[in-house]
């Protein structure tokens, strides 16, 4: 089966740049989607389609496509980015969906 | 605004069949720009994509999962539903719904999110 993968933990102090990374053989193929994920809570997209970021999203919040990894890229971190972050993609026929495994950002 | 909301029972014995229900208010389900999906989260691990239902009917199933996994939608009611057979311990998690756009494929709204315990 297809799978995506994330490192499990990123630690930034807070002004750094974050980036996290998720790796898969069909991302050259299929766009990437992330999202942010607070404890207790449902996760909320941050980045879709490899680089566009929704409405009401901080601009630090940007993302990049090169072969098959993408990267969530958190410019000028806050306390208020530390969560897990989730990508997202499908298999090379669009048909099966899959989350990376998750990255734990915290802030020193 | 769009809003989801998981209903259905919160224990479930081993063996019988978890059955979900999906409530969208605020926009139609059968608008059909949309498609509606089940994903899943054990308590500290990560999210799992069960599958998903366009308004047409039409289905697609995680292969892991999909011989145990029904979703149907009830456009009448403006609900669609997970039912997942055979379960075990290896089911409980909490279960999400959420809408992804046929142009974006973004899950850009999801129900908060509901506890299911498999236990006897």
């Amino acid at each position: 089966s297809y799978e995506l993968t994330q490192p499990p933990s990123v630690s930034v102090s807070p002004g750094q740049t974050a980036r996290i990374t998720c790796s898969g053989d069909a991302l050259p193929k299929q766009y990437a989607y992330w999202y942010q994920q607070k404890p207790g809570q449902a996760p909320v997209l941050v980045i879709y389609k490899d680089s566009e970021r929704p409405s009401g999203i901080p601009e630090r919040f940007s993302g990049s496509s090169s072969g098959t990894t993408v990267t969530l890229t958190i410019s000028g971190v806050q306390a208020e980015d530390e969560a897990d972050y989730y990508c997202q993609s499908a298999d090379s026929s669009g048909t099966y969906l899959v989350f990376g495994g998750g990255t734990k950002l915290t802030v020193l | 605004q769009v809003q989801l909301q998981e209903s259905g029972p919160g224990l479930v014995k081993p063996s019988q069949t978890l059955s979900l229900t999906c409530t969208v208010s605020g926009g139609s389900i059968s608008s059909g720009s949309y498609y509606w999906s089940w994903i899943r989260q054990p308590a500290g691990k990560g999210l799992e994509w069960i599958g998903r239902i366009y308004t047409s009917g039409s289905t697609n199933y995680n292969p892991s999962l999909k011989s145990r996994v029904t979703i149907s939608v009830d456009t009448s009611k403006n609900q669609f539903s997970l039912k997942l057979s055979s379960v075990t311990a290896a089911d409980t998690a909490v279960y999400y719904c959420a809408r992804a756009g046929y142009s974006s494929r973004a899950f850009d709204y999801w129900g908060q999110g509901t506890l299911v315990t498999v236990s006897s």
